[in-house]
């Protein structure tokens, strides 16, 4: 039982090149997210997706896109890179949206744009 | 949305009790007081729960007055693994839920 991956653990792109973050979960989990953390700062939500098939904006979404691939996979896309990109990315799943269920969290996306 | 409010930062050393407390004074009837540890260059970890008076788990208890507006993360007897920093989230569904800058505390030997 891994819990929450995330791939890459490290990236550093130019400005305007594209990635696709991936996360995948293996605890059967209905809900996704992604956040993003700057340095000294708290976790902000980028999208979540509360069940399978469906995606939505959360505090900070622009410049992103996202892409509930099945019930296991949730990723995130740059299209064009900026460096004020440059964060943690942090990758979560939860049973339901609804607060009782907590949020496990994957080990993270150090990304760097130049 | 709850606006919360909690100390920067905090300093102890390894034995003492540590209580953190939050302030969240527009909490919502549904609403749900948790707790989150971050250690560096890792994601979020859950530690406790709650919606009201005391729940306690094998890490911390969480004591939360009845009129809800504030509440305590208590963790016994720290050692230095636990520190790092401790996120207070009030909110009914995930997605809403704003973590902040969290308190960093610091243990020392």
């Amino acid at each position: 039982n891994a819990g929450v991956t995330q791939t890459p653990k490290f990236q550093v792109l130019k400005t305007g090149q594209s990635m696709t973050l991936q996360c995948a979960q293996d605890m059967n989990h209905n809900s996704m997210y992604w956040y993003r953390q700057d340095p000294g700062m708290g976790l902000r939500l980028i999208y979540y997706s509360a069940s399978e098939g469906t995606t939505d904006k959360g505090e900070v979404p622009n410049g992103y896109n996202v892409s509930r691939l099945n019930k296991r996979e949730f990723s995130l896309r740059l299209e064009s890179a900026a460096p004020s990109q440059t964060s943690v990315y942090f990758c979560a799943s939860s049973l339901a949206r609804q607060v009782p269920y907590e949020q496990y969290f994957g080990p993270g996306t150090r990304l760097t744009v130049t | 949305l709850a606006k919360t409010t909690q100390p920067i930062s905090m300093d102890s050393y390894e034995g003492q009790e540590v209580n953190i407390t939050c302030s969240h004074n527009n909490i919502a009837t549904n609403d749900y007081i948790t707790w989150y540890q971050q250690f560096p260059s890792q994601g979020p970890r859950f530690i406790i729960q709650g919606y009201k008076t005391k729940v306690t788990n094998e890490v911390a208890s969480l004591f939360i007055p009845a009129d809800r507006k504030s509440s305590t993360l208590s963790l016994p007897r720290v050692s230095l693994s636990d520190t790092a920093v401790y996120y207070c989230l009030v909110g009914t569904n995930t997605d809403k839920l704003i973590f902040g800058t969290g308190t960093r505390l610091q243990v020392f030997p």
